[in-house]
């Protein structure tokens, strides 16, 4: 069975205190990683895809990475308006790229 | 561009009612989905459907849930006669032919009394 598997549940960081998301998956074919993110009472904002082992992508203080096993949601120096859950998903279908499994997510609090 | 419109925002009802749920996809977006968040887990994945036709409902519940899309109007989600374990938010998002990224609404947050 497909699973995706987010840790820690919960991070709190000082401001410009840098740490790591992991987002560990066990699927029969991966078509595409996925990063989200979601602010309280808001729907999930998309931040990045990864596709194969090896790749990285990043945006402002975000950088993300992919093995065969996992990926890495890197935070640089993060500031308060970083605190959000992120949200880790992967498409194995081959009929729909938006039919995703996710994960139960990472709550992430930086505090000024 | 507005964006995924759902509404409404907050539902509430009582056990036994049916709750209608409503989703305008982005402009120029033909292919929407619906997922659940239940209270502490995950989305869950609930159906796939383009404009009169469900694509995929492999994660719709057998009883008391349908969807539906249109050739005009909002995709709506239906769930009749609901128990309190409905309670959720329930989001829609939407994505171009081809496209691999999903545009997500604000979501509708059913509570069941």
């Amino acid at each position: 069975e497909d699973q995706v598997t987010q840790s820690p549940e919960a991070l709190r960081l000082q401001e410009g205190e840098s740490s790591s998301l992991n987002c560990s998956y066990t699927v029969s074919g991966l078509r595409g990683l996925f990063w989200y993110r979601q602010d309280p009472g808001k729907g999930p904002e998309f931040l990045f895809t990864l596709y194969s082992a090896g790749e990285e992508k990043e945006k402002e203080r975000l950088k993300a990475t992919l093995t065969k096993k996992e990926s890495f949601l890197h935070i640089t120096a993060p500031k308060p308006e970083d605190s959000a859950t992120y949200l880790c998903a992967v498409s194995v279908t081959t009929d729909s790229w938006g039919k995703l499994q996710f994960g139960a997510g990472t709550q992430v609090v930086v505090t000024p | 561009n507005a964006g995924v419109m759902q509404n409404p925002r907050h539902l509430v009802r009582r056990r036994g009612q049916e709750a209608r749920l409503r989703c305008s996809p982005m402009k120029g977006h033909s292919h929407v989905y619906w997922y659940r968040q239940l209270p502490e887990e995950g989305l869950k994945f609930m159906v796939y459907l383009q404009k009169e036709n469900i694509i995929d409902e492999s994660g719709m519940p057998k009883e008391r849930f349908s969807a539906e899309f249109p050739k005009e109007g909002p995709s709506i989600l239906r769930i009749q006669q609901v128990v309190r374990g409905d309670s959720a938010a329930y989001f829609c998002a939407s994505s171009t032919t081809g496209a691999n990224v999903l545009t997500f609404g604000a979501g509708s947050r059913l509570t069941v009394l």
